[in-house]
């Protein structure tokens, strides 16, 4: 069965540290996605992005990065120069039955707290 | 673009009252699901949809009924509310296998 596992349940960091959320997922299928999103305190939840399971190479986006390495099941990612605007839960997710149902398993979420 | 849309956005109810949350949208998706949001557990899967006319359970469905008349609506049944369901629900529509989830503003349920 699949399954998403984000170990860190809170992480607080000073502005402008580095801080890199882990998420590792069990799953028999070959091919598939991952995705993290984000909720801030207001409650939203904010999709951050989708990644190909055939694409391995670090995705960027400015301060944020995502790095996934099959080998070791792990989709972790990683804000540059943390700002306080950064603070909220984030949630890495992965698909229920291979996507054929529309719907996602999230782990349990981090939540981040970034200190001025 | 509305997106995806929910009523209410908050509601308290006793013991044992029933209620229906409201979910609609407006993207054309066919995929349509239901989470709960509690703290430390993330958010799981109530209930979900892979078409008009087209529902089944997901992790976890006692005490909830869904129905899809239209490819736009989706709503969420309480049967008898219970303490336990006091949560945050999210509806979300998705355009296919491997696309990311559209999620709703949420609905704050809380029951006494």
């Amino acid at each position: 069965a699949q399954k998403v596992t984000q170990a860190q349940t809170e992480i607080s960091v000073v502005e402008k540290e580095d801080v890199t959320l882990d998420c590792v997922y069990e799953t028999r299928d070959t091919t598939y996605y991952l995705f993290w999103y984000k909720q801030p305190p207001s409650g939203e939840l904010v999709f951050l992005i989708r990644r190909n399971s055939f694409d391995e190479q670090n995705e960027i986006s400015g301060r944020y990065s995502w790095n996934f390495q099959k080998s070791t099941s792990s989709f972790n990612f990683t804000i540059t120069a943390s700002q306080v605007v950064d603070s909220a839960v984030y949630f890495c997710a992965f698909p229920n039955y291979g996507g054929s149902q529309g719907n996602l398993i999230f782990g349990k979420g981090t939540k981040l707290s970034v200190k001025p | 673009n509305a997106g995806v849309t929910q009523t209410p956005k908050f509601q308290v109810l006793k013991t044992g009252q029933s209620m229906t949350l409201q979910c609609a949208q407006d993207m054309n998706h066919e995929y349509m699901s239901w989470y709960r949001q509690d703290p430390g557990m993330g958010l799981r899967l109530i209930h979900y949809s892979v078409g008009a006319g087209i529902t089944d359970q997901g992790e976890v469905p006692n005490g909830y009924n869904v129905s899809r008349s239209t490819t736009e609506d989706f709503p969420l049944r309480l049967l008898s509310a219970a303490p336990s369901q006091t949560s945050v629900y999210f509806c979300a529509s998705c355009p296919g296998t491997g696309y990311e989830q559209y999620f709703g503003p949420g609905t704050r349920l809380t029951v006494t």
